[in-house]
């Protein structure tokens, strides 16, 4: 079946730095990737969509500065957290549609930043 | 504004009895809902979904029942397992954008 491989599982940085998310389809060709962020006890909510070729499309109170989405590829999409701060810490997931309505998601990357 | 909602954060079902999962949306235009199980640390998997055009869709041991006039949708889980112990989402969809999830509900299955 479809999988999304997303790397790094988990990741701490310092306060200022910048962080780089990885999503990569392994088996299939992703036009369209979703990205979503989880607070503890909250749900996943849609950060943006990044469709390869075009810029990504933010949802609401999203910065986009902040959150750069690149979809180099119709494998490959990536999001970097820039100028990391603590209450960016969180766990991002990736999400392609797949088959059948499926939308496959990636393991996740916990970020705490410290 | 929470377009689809889980009112209960939590459930505990005694192992080989039924599970079930409740969950309530609001809008209208969604056309399609989704199922997913999540344990901590990674991401959801996808369990079941339903078209909006049904009111049931049955995979082994899962149920998902939609009643489109109550905007309402459960899962039932018959036999629960230990194994399913786990976080479901309910989600969402609605045109080409990406899914709208509830928040879970935390299924504990008792031996």
């Amino acid at each position: 079946g479809a999988v999304v491989s997303q790397h790094p599982s988990w990741v701490i940085c310092k306060s200022g730095t910048s962080v780089k998310i990885e999503c990569r389809s392994l088996d299939f060709q992703a036009t369209t990737m979703f990205w979503y962020r989880q607070f503890p006890k909250q749900s996943l909510m849609l950060m943006a969509t990044s469709n390869e070729g075009s810029k990504a499309t933010y949802e609401q109170g999203v910065e986009k500065d902040k959150f750069l989405i690149n979809h180099a590829s119709l494998t490959l999409s990536t999001l970097t957290v820039t100028s990391a701060h603590p209450e960016d810490s969180s766990f991002y997931i990736c999400s392609a549609p797949g088959q059948n309505y499926g939308y496959t998601f990636g393991s996740g990357t916990r970020l705490t930043v410290v | 504004d929470q377009q689809v909602k889980q009112n209960s954060p939590s459930l505990s079902v005694q192992e080989g009895r039924i599970s079930i999962l409740n969950c309530d949306y609001t809008n209208s235009m969604f056309d399609y809902f989704l199922w997913y199980k999540k344990y901590p640390a990674e991401g959801p998997t996808f369990l079941i979904s339903i078209s909006s055009i049904k009111d049931k869709n049955e995979d082994g041991r899962f149920t998902v029942f939609l009643n489109k006039s109550a905007k309402h949708l459960s899962l039932h889980i018959v036999p629960s397992q230990p194994g399913d112990s786990a976080v479901y989402f309910c989600a969402a969809r609605g045109g080409a954008d990406g899914l709208t999830f509830g928040k879970g509900t935390h299924l504990i299955i008792q031996p």
